[in-house]
């Protein structure tokens, strides 16, 4: 199956730093999501981005398709970015999670 | 915007007790999915199901057992429960005829606690 590997695994940021996670996958993908995972538990939706880039707001990600990598860029970072963050990746209907990356955003 | 409705929130279950997860997708969509997550790992896919038929079938024990009903909503069926089926279960809904590709979108999750 499908591969995927998160990096950095652990991230310690001050507030207002910048940041780039990176996402890996093994073989050709037809969906790709980045997810954020907050302090509860929910699994919020950042992007949809099998190819191509997007902007939201402090957030940017960025599919390289051809060569499996991905990376989501957060800008100014605020507390409220901590967390968990998850690439996901498929093929078929299901998405397969990457081991994500804990970021901490301290004051 | 609507947005995936699971239920209940919050269970705790003794050992050998069955549990039953429901989850009602956003409205038009047509495809449902199922997740576990344990206690620091990543989300791992249990089964999907797309306009009510089994589309996908991932690392779901035979225990599990879930469906999709006409009104699109879906029912996760957990017998014989172990210690182990401690998790957070997550429903997932998106549509393979719409606007912004195959988004999948996430409930907030069951966190069921096996006692």
């Amino acid at each position: 199956g499908i591969q995927v590997e998160q990096s950095p695994p652990d991230l310690i940021l001050q507030e207002g730093a910048n940041s780039t996670l990176r996402c890996n996958f093994s073989d050709s993908v037809n969906n790709l999501q980045w997810f954020h995972q907050n302090p509860w538990g929910q699994l919020i939706n950042l992007f949809y981005i099998p190819s191509g880039t997007k902007q939201n707001g402090r957030l940017s990600a960025t599919t390289v398709a051809t060569e499996r990598y991905s990376l989501l860029y957060i800008s100014s970072s605020q507390t409220t970015d901590s967390g968990v963050y998850f690439c996901a990746v498929g093929s078929t209907d299901k998405l397969i999670f990457g081991t994500g990356t804990r970021l901490q955003v301290f004051p | 915007a609507a947005g995936v409705i699971q239920s209940p929130r919050h269970l705790i279950k003794e050992k050998r007790e069955t549990a039953t997860l429901k989850c009602y997708p956003i409205p038009r969509h047509d495809t449902v999915y199922w997740y576990q997550q344990g206690p620091g790992q990543d989300p791992q896919f249990l089964i999907s199901f797309y306009e009510k038929m089994q589309s996908d079938k991932g690392s779901i024990p035979d225990r599990f057992s879930a469906q999709q009903f006409s009104d699109y909503h879906s029912e996760l069926n957990m017998s014989s429960l172990e210690l182990g089926d401690s998790a957070l279960y997550f429903c997932a809904s998106s549509s393979k005829s719409g606007t912004s590709g195959e988004t999948q979108y996430f409930g907030p999750g069951t966190r069921l606690l096996v006692l």
